[in-house]
């Protein structure tokens, strides 16, 4: 069955700090990546996506995701953290079948001064 | 530009009372239009799809359903609410059916008491 993990249910860094957070897939063909961002009290906003090509992928808010087929991983990662980084953080894969996303459980992210 | 629109943003209702929630796109036409929902400390599920005019695929069983009975709007409603109805509702959208990258709404966030 198709799934998505993500094992780390809350991190908190500090502002400046790099950051990773994790996630990984169980997908039986080749897979469509994406990370979403949550504010509090709002929707989803795409970070990043992966459908083929080079590995590692550019989002927006300086994040950055890289595919590793042989982990059935994606994990995301920042440089330098900023506050208003703080939010909560999902993965999904998607099922092939034009926007039906698997989603993971979610990271919620809190930045320290 | 494509929006998205989705109201109301907070909402609380008793045990047994209809709920109808409203999403409409603007900007686009023909789009796949989707409802998730998203309970208290867990990831996104999805519960209904939609690729057409009076066309919905449900993914989970449950006490909701839902309509389209217009290019661009989709409705969620259900006749009788439960309290495990209770959580955080997202509409979204996309484009072509290859196309799975996911534009949200800002969601409802539901209360059932």
């Amino acid at each position: 069955a198709q799934s998505v993990t993500q094992p780390d249910i809350h991190i908190t860094v500090s502002e400046g700090a790099s950051l990773e957070l994790r996630c990984n897939y169980s997908y039986g063909a080749t897979p469509y990546l994406f990370w979403y961002v949550q504010s509090p009290g709002q929707g989803l906003q795409l970070l990043l996506k992966y459908f083929s090509g080079d590995t590692l992928v550019q989002g927006i808010k300086g994040f950055e995701a890289e595919f590793k087929r042989s982990q059935s991983s994606f994990n995301l990662r920042k440089p330098s953290v900023h506050w208003s980084d703080a939010a909560e953080y999902f993965c999904a894969v998607g099922s092939g079948q034009g926007g039906k996303l698997i989603f993971g459980q979610g990271t919620e992210l809190s930045v320290k001064p | 530009s494509q929006t998205i629109h989705q109201w109301p943003a907070t909402l609380v209702q008793p045990v047994g009372s209809p709920l109808s929630l409203e999403c409409t796109v603007e900007g686009t036409s023909n789009p796949n239009l989707y409802w998730y929902r998203q309970a208290a400390g867990r990831g996104l599920q999805l519960l209904f799809y939609s690729v057409g005019i009076g066309q919905i695929s449900s993914e989970v069983p449950q006490n909701l359903s839902a309509s389209r009975p217009q290019d661009r709007q989709f409705i969620l409603s259900s006749k009788k609410l439960l309290l495990s109805d209770s959580g955080f509702y997202l509409c979204a959208w996309s484009g072509t059916p290859t196309n799975e990258k996911l534009f949200f709404g800002s969601g409802t966030q539901l209360s059932v008491l």
